[in-house]
């Protein structure tokens, strides 16, 4: 039922862009986002629902391509703030709870 | 902004022993759900709750747990017979809408097993 993200890990200079990708192998209902802050609790960033869409705000925006069981992240002009971990988290079609996949930590560096 | 609260941020407790993990949802939300993350790994979905009942539960959430909302406000996580393998943040979660809107976490609680 975990969803899997790549990559594991990325690190990025300020202004440099990232993607992240997160797979299902089953059907999917939504996708969420989340970052999550060392010893902090995840933040949600937003949620794309069963029909193949792309949203976002800024700099920070994902697609979910519903047929192929995937959605990405993508960032733009990373900060230093954008550093973190971000989970994607998947809702399957006929169910109603939240799991999260493996995670990738993203480090952004002046 | 709203937020969940949670207490305590820190617990350490003997093996064996019960715990009871507190957590106060967003006011207006409706869905509610516990989930822990073993330092620095995935976070594990355990149990949603929904107009005073258990929707769901994870294989994890076996019957050493037990979830409550004992008034209007407090959700409450109870793990009866505390394990080493326990130790881990716990997250209380809250949605206004279930599956359609994003959850809002709270800061967790560390339960340290020892």
């Amino acid at each position: 039922q975990q969803p899997v993200q790549s990559p594991q890990a990325v690190i990025l200079r300020e202004g440099e862009d990232a993607v992240i990708n997160c797979s299902s192998s089953k059907a999917l209902y939504s996708v969420h986002w989340y970052r999550q802050k060392h010893g902090e609790a995840p933040v949600f960033l937003m949620i794309l629902l069963k029909g193949g869409e792309q949203k976002g705000h800024e700099k920070i925006s994902a697609s979910f391509n519903e047929k192929k069981q995937q959605s990405s992240l993508y960032l733009t002009a990373s900060q230093l703030s954008y550093s973190g971990t971000y989970f994607c988290g998947t809702i399957q079609t006929g169910a109603n709870n939240l799991f999260f996949g493996t995670g990738t930590r993203l480090t952004v560096i002046p | 902004e709203p937020e969940v609260t949670q207490t305590p941020s820190h617990q350490v407790t003997q093996m064996g022993q019960e715990v009871i993990l507190r957590c106060v949802p967003i006011s207006n939300h409706l869905y509610f759900y516990w989930y822990r993350q073993i330092l620095g790994q995935k976070v594990e979905f355990l149990v949603s709750f929904y107009n005073n009942e258990i929707s769901e539960k994870s294989e994890i959430f076996d019957d050493q747990f037990s979830v409550e909302r004992p008034d209007g406000s407090n959700f409450t996580l109870k793990i009866r017979s505390t394990k080493l393998e326990d130790s881990a943040m716990y997250f209380c979660a809250s949605s206004g809408g279930g599956r359609n809107y994003g959850y809002t976490f709270g800061s967790g609680t560390r339960l340290t097993v020892v």
